[in-house]
């Protein structure tokens, strides 16, 4: 059976700083990891990541595949109070109904 | 450009009545649709998924059903809803096919059964 696992559960910084988010994967047939973001309602894409060692980047954010250890890493540097969310990985197999399996999700809080 | 709907945005609901969650998607045709739960601020579990229209596939047995009437339209049942069945459901759509795609959600369904 398919499995992801988040780290850690939950984690309350200060404005400014630097957060490292964690997630290990246990797929069958791995083509893919994805993180989304989740303020209230529906989550929202952020990355998606298919080459290991190759790091995507967006403003603060950036993400990175190591395949070798089946982990993903999520960094948030300059942290600010509107990064506060749930970040969530899923790891996508070779299939045809491009199914994900989630994690347990991180929430992240951030303090002014 | 594409957008998800889903209704009602919230519903409490009473031990053994039925549901009807439902889903639509516009701008796009044929697209993979699933139905994921989402235990208060935790993961989303995978309940169903849809590759085109009738054809339903169901990860986790339970006393919900899924139907896919229409190409862009996908529905959650329930004959009678469980207090365990209380929680945040997402309907998303993804690009059909087996290429590089990722999923996009709808607004959700706070479900509280009481």
């Amino acid at each position: 059976e398919d499995k992801v696992v988040q780290s850690p559960l939950s984690l309350v910084v200060h404005e400014g700083d630097t957060v490292t988010l964690n997630c290990s994967y246990e797929v069958t047939n791995f083509r893919s990891l994805l993180w989304y973001k989740q303020e209230k309602k529906a989550p929202t894409f952020l990355f998606m990541l298919t080459s290991s060692g190759i790091e995507k980047k967006s403003g603060r954010l950036s993400s990175i595949l190591d395949k070798k250890e089946l982990s993903s890493i999520l960094n948030i540097t300059a942290t600010q109070t509107g990064d506060s969310a749930i970040y969530l990985c899923a790891a996508r197999p070779f299939n045809a109904g491009n199914m994900l399996t989630f994690g347990g999700g991180t929430r992240l809080m951030v303090k002014p | 450009s594409q957008t998800i709907h889903q209704w009602p945005a919230t519903l409490v609901q009473p031990v053994g009545s039925p549901l009807s969650l439902e889903c639509t998607v516009e701008g796009t045709s044929n697209p993979n649709l699933y139905w994921y739960r989402q235990a208060a601020g935790r993961g989303l579990q995978l309940l169903f998924y849809s590759v085109g229209i009738g054809q339903i596939s169901s990860e986790v047995p339970q006393n919900l059903s899924a139907s896919r009437p229409q190409d862009r339209q996908f529905i959650l049942s329930s004959k009678k809803l469980l207090l365990s069945d209380s929680g945040f459901y997402l309907c998303a759509w993804s690009v059909s096919g087996m290429s590089y795609n990722e999923q996009f959600f709808g607004p959700g369904t706070r479900l509280t059964v009481l």
